[in-house]
């Protein structure tokens, strides 16, 4: 069964439009982890954000926001007045207990995409 | 800092050749580093992880194998490849700072291989 559900394939704005980019995750662990990546064109993942599942705080930086809401299972992610340089491919991951060994569960990815 | 490497960044070999990717991890000690590949368009499939000097844990029984022979340093291979095994192969690691290990992975820039 598919732990993180971006739903969103693709989405494509124009530049200084918001976009909000769903995440649904399933887990039975109580205590578990969230994560944001983006993937730039040049194809490294970037490291965005790591919330814990007890902090329901949501949180700003810069024109990122994320909104945790753990009655919905739901982690996501809005960028603010767009940019150019914000095309990517975005993941939402999912890291299940207090194992060591740390494993993230990939979301599909959503493509997107800014004009100008 | 903590910084990571893969080489090469890019590779075409043709069909039941042998592949040898590196990955070495500097600025911290005693990580989990991991093989991710992503096919075109895809999203990441989690091959290996190890949680030590010669520990490997395979996800995806498949045509490749994994190595860590010293701590910083994990190796993807191959005796034979296959056109299937052509993507973009990420590695990443878990980070350690002031005794703490942090359980975001920072991934390395990528290798692009090509199977012709």
């Amino acid at each position: 069964a598919q732990k993180v559900t971006q739903a969103q394939t693709e989405i494509s704005v124009v530049e200084k439009e918001d976009v909000t980019l769903d995440c649904v995750y399933e887990t039975r662990d109580t205590t578990y982890y969230l994560f944001w990546y983006k993937q730039p064109p040049s194809g490294e993942l970037v490291f965005l954000i790591r919330r814990n599942s007890f902090d329901e705080q949501n949180e700003i930086s810069g024109r990122y926001s994320w909104n945790f809401q753990k009655s919905t299972s739901s982690f996501n992610f809005t960028i603010t007045a767009s940019q150019v340089v914000d095309s990517a491919v975005y993941f939402c991951a999912l890291s299940e207990g207090l194992s060591n060994d740390y494993k993230l569960s990939f979301g599909a990815g959503t493509t997107v995409t800014v004009r100008a | 800092s903590q910084t990571i490497h893969q080489w090469p960044a890019t590779l075409v070999q043709p069909v039941g050749s042998p592949l040898s990717l590196e990955c070495t991890v500097e600025g911290t000690s005693n990580p989990n580093l991991y093989w991710y590949r992503q096919a075109a368009g895809r999203g990441l499939q989690l091959l290996f992880y190890s949680v030590g000097i010669g520990q490997i844990s395979s996800e995806v029984p498949q045509n490749l194998s994994a190595s860590r022979p010293q701590d910083r340093q994990f190796i993807l291979s191959s005796k034979k490849l296959l056109l299937s095994d052509s993507g973009f192969y990420l590695c990443a690691y878990t980070g350690l700072a002031g005794g703490h290990t942090y359980n975001e992975q920072f991934f390395g820039p990528g290798t692009r291989l090509t199977v012709l």
